[in-house]
């Protein structure tokens, strides 16, 4: 199964753009890139997903490599709210242990 | 209007015990899962149904039973509960699967915190 690698954390200070970077080199062409957050003691969120191509929403954008075999998720603008843990997953509902990312007043 | 909900939030028992925790979603989704997060917040997939049928088992303890009654409902039921069951279970739901693959958006309930004493 294709497997995706996170830094294991992010700090960013508030209202500054976070971009959390993931890997996955060993992606099939048709797995999609699955972007989800798990604030603290609630289950994960949803947040973008994709296949090829970058992808905006009201969350975030994604942007995908032109080989596929890594991804960003980027946060516009940081609030204290988007401290989160963020996991990306490919579509074999495996999640790693994502990015706990940090944001500073 | 909760989507995907638990029952109980958190459930506290001893060793050897046999509990349920319930899910419900309201989504009218036809697939849904139990994940369970452990101490390490490693989230693994345990179960997934389809429609009432059940589509994955990732190789989890004879003890662990889920059980459809309805489309929009999963529940879990563990046996003989040990030290080692302790964790957060989530429930989740999603759209049907398109040829098997899982690209569709998964909702998430709020969690169940089991500690087995």
């Amino acid at each position: 199964d294709a497997k995706t690698t996170q830094p294991n954390s992010m700090e960013s200070n508030e209202e500054e753009p976070v971009h959390l970077p993931c890997n996955h080199s060993t992606i099939s062409g048709t797995d999609y890139i699955h972007w989800y957050r798990q604030l603290p003691s609630q289950g994960p969120e949803y947040v973008i997903h994709g296949l090829t191509s970058n992808v905006n929403n009201r969350m975030a954008s994604l942007a995908i490599a032109e080989d596929r075999k890594s991804s960003t998720l980027i946060l516009h603008r940081a609030t204290l709210r988007d401290a989160a843990v963020y996991y990306c997953i490919l579509s074999k509902l495996i999640f790693g242990t994502g990015t706990r990312l940090q944001v500073f007043p | 209007d909760t989507a995907v909900s638990q029952t109980p939030k958190y459930l506290v028992t001893q060793m050897g015990n046999d509990k349920s925790i319930k899910c419900e979603q309201n989504l009218g989704h036809d697939t849904m899962y139990w994940y369970k997060q452990d101490s390490k917040k490693f989230l693994k997939i345990m179960f997934s149904y389809n429609n009432k049928e059940l589509i994955i088992n990732e190789t989890v303890p004879n003890r662990f039973s889920p059980k459809s009654p309805d489309k929009a409902h999963l529940n879990l039921h563990i046996n003989s509960l040990e030290l080692g069951d302790s964790a957060v279970y989530f429930c989740a739901s999603s759209l049907p699967l398109a040829g098997g693959r899982y690209e569709e958006t998964q909702y998430f309930g709020p969690g169940t915190r089991l500690l087995v004493l």
